[in-house]
């Protein structure tokens, strides 16, 4: 079964790191991209970017560009999103999602978000 | 940037049939894809490339495209049916990924 599994709720002040991860088991991690999209509270979905691990070749929204970073270890089948100071307006639901690249751009399977809240 | 536009509500009765539609201008050179959403759960899959139907999905949900419009349509539509909606495709250049703003399918 193709799965992707997300860490665990963060509780974050203004300022501080993060990184959150998103392990993927039950299919060949390399061969395909991993997504990350953000949703607000009582938002829709919104695509933050995605990256290949093979080669961690990445792209990223312009919403998103210089706000966060994607990458990826593909010894351990996992991809990260991190932020370097966090703001209150980062709280959301995050979910990573296997992609199907550039000749097909579905998202399938889903993990199970990671909550961020970022409060003083 | 480019942007997908859906109705933020539709609501059916049970066993009749609910139409989504999703308008973009770059949906002539793109695939649409479409994702059900219930409280609390992460997104599912329901539609790729326009109109084909993943492993496990009810044959009741379809996908169509006519010009820059592409239609989510469940027929039969059951109590369970009731979640948010979400098309997605890309820019004209296939870059960027973009979410239309969802829909809300009520089931009355």
């Amino acid at each position: 079964e193709v799965q992707l599994v997300q860490s665990g709720a963060e509780v974050k002040k203004p300022g501080e790191s993060l990184k959150i991860s998103c392990k993927g088991s039950g299919y060949s991690f390399t061969t395909y991209w991993i997504g990350w999209v953000r949703q607000m509270p009582g938002k829709g979905l919104e695509w933050m970017g995605i990256i290949y691990p093979a080669d961690s070749d990445t792209r990223y929204s312009p919403s998103f560009q210089g706000q966060v970073t994607i990458s990826a270890d593909k010894s351990i089948s996992t991809a990260y999103l991190q932020w370097s100071s966090l703001k209150a307006s980062d709280t959301a639901m995050y979910y990573c999602a296997r992609h199907g690249g550039n000749s097909d751009k579905w998202f399938a399977p889903w993990g199970q978000g990671t909550l961020v809240t970022v409060s003083s | 940037s480019y942007e997908l536009t859906q109705p933020p509500s539709v609501s059916v009765s049970p066993g009749q049939t609910a139409r989504i539609t999703c308008s973009g201008d770059a949906l002539p050179k793109q695939y649409a894809y479409w994702y059900q959403q219930k409280p609390g759960q992460a997104p599912v899959l329901v539609i790729y490339k326009d109109y084909e139907r993943p492993s496990g999905i009810p044959e009741r949900f379809s996908g169509s495209r006519s010009g820059t419009t592409v239609t989510l349509t469940i027929s039969g539509v059951q109590a369970e049916d009731e979640a948010d909606y979400y098309c997605q495709s890309a820019d004209s250049s296939g870059t960027y990924v973009v979410f239309g703003g969802g829909t809300k399918l009520t089931v009355l």
